[in-house]
């Protein structure tokens, strides 16, 4: 049981590049979720998926797409990186919504020159 | 705009003493959680506390929620060395979650 995972751990990406950040789940979660946290900022809420073929935006969805075809992957897509884009993302998944327990992967390190 | 915000924003104990952290939080909320992060990790879940809820234990943690001051706190007896981290309060309004901006804890061995 490998719980959430993430690939890859780090990224550098040049202005206006595009890329997928990969996240997976085996515990047949529901839930899925992405964040990205920035120093003093917390973690902030990209979008969310509250099961296959349905997601929502969340708190700061602006330059990120998202999509769910199957429970168990949820990949989160740059398609024109800017710098303001820098940050640490994580990928999150519970049972059935997120007033479960929230069971993150290792996080990505984005670098967008 | 962000739900939760804690404080102290930083926080340095010798190890035995006590840790309190607090998390105020801006709308009514269904369940607070608390989660914990050490440097450069995920954030592992610690403690759920429902809204009905007054108070909360799991081995040295103890949470408390006051709704009618839409606040939380933490509290971690006899700390480690090992309880070094930052500490998030999180609520949940919908489908949404919402994180505060952490207490980062030192525990001095």
């Amino acid at each position: 049981n490998a719980g959430v995972t993430q690939t890859p751990k780090f990224q550098v990406l040049k202005t206006g590049q595009s890329m997928t950040l990969q996240c997976a789940q085996d515990m047949n979660h529901e839930y899925m979720s992405w964040y990205r946290q920035d120093p003093g900022m917390g973690l902030r809420l990209i979008h969310y998926s509250v099961g296959a073929g349905i997601t929502d935006q969340g708190e700061v969805p602006n330059g990120y797409n998202v999509s769910r075809s199957t429970t168990e992957d949820f990949p989160l897509r740059l398609l024109s990186a800017a710098p303001s884009q820098t940050s640490v993302y994580f990928c999150a998944s519970s049972q059935t919504g997120p007033w479960n327990e929230q069971f993150f992967g290792p996080g990505t390190r984005l670098t967008v020159l | 705009s962000q739900q939760g915000e804690e404080d102290p924003q930083a926080l340095s104990i010798q190890e035995g003493e006590n840790a309190t952290m607090n998390c105020s939080y801006k709308t009514s909320i269904n369940n607070l959680q608390w989660y914990r992060q050490n440097s450069g990790r995920g954030l592992v879940h610690l403690i759920l506390i429902r809204s009905n809820e007054r108070e909360k234990h799991s081995g040295r943690l103890r949470v408390t929620l006051d709704t009618s001051k839409k606040s939380s706190s933490l509290l971690i007896t006899a700390s480690r060395a090992a309880d070094t981290a930052s500490y998030f309060c999180a609520t949940d309004a919908g489908n949404q979650f919402y994180f505060g901006t952490g207490t980062s804890l030192t525990v001095i061995p």
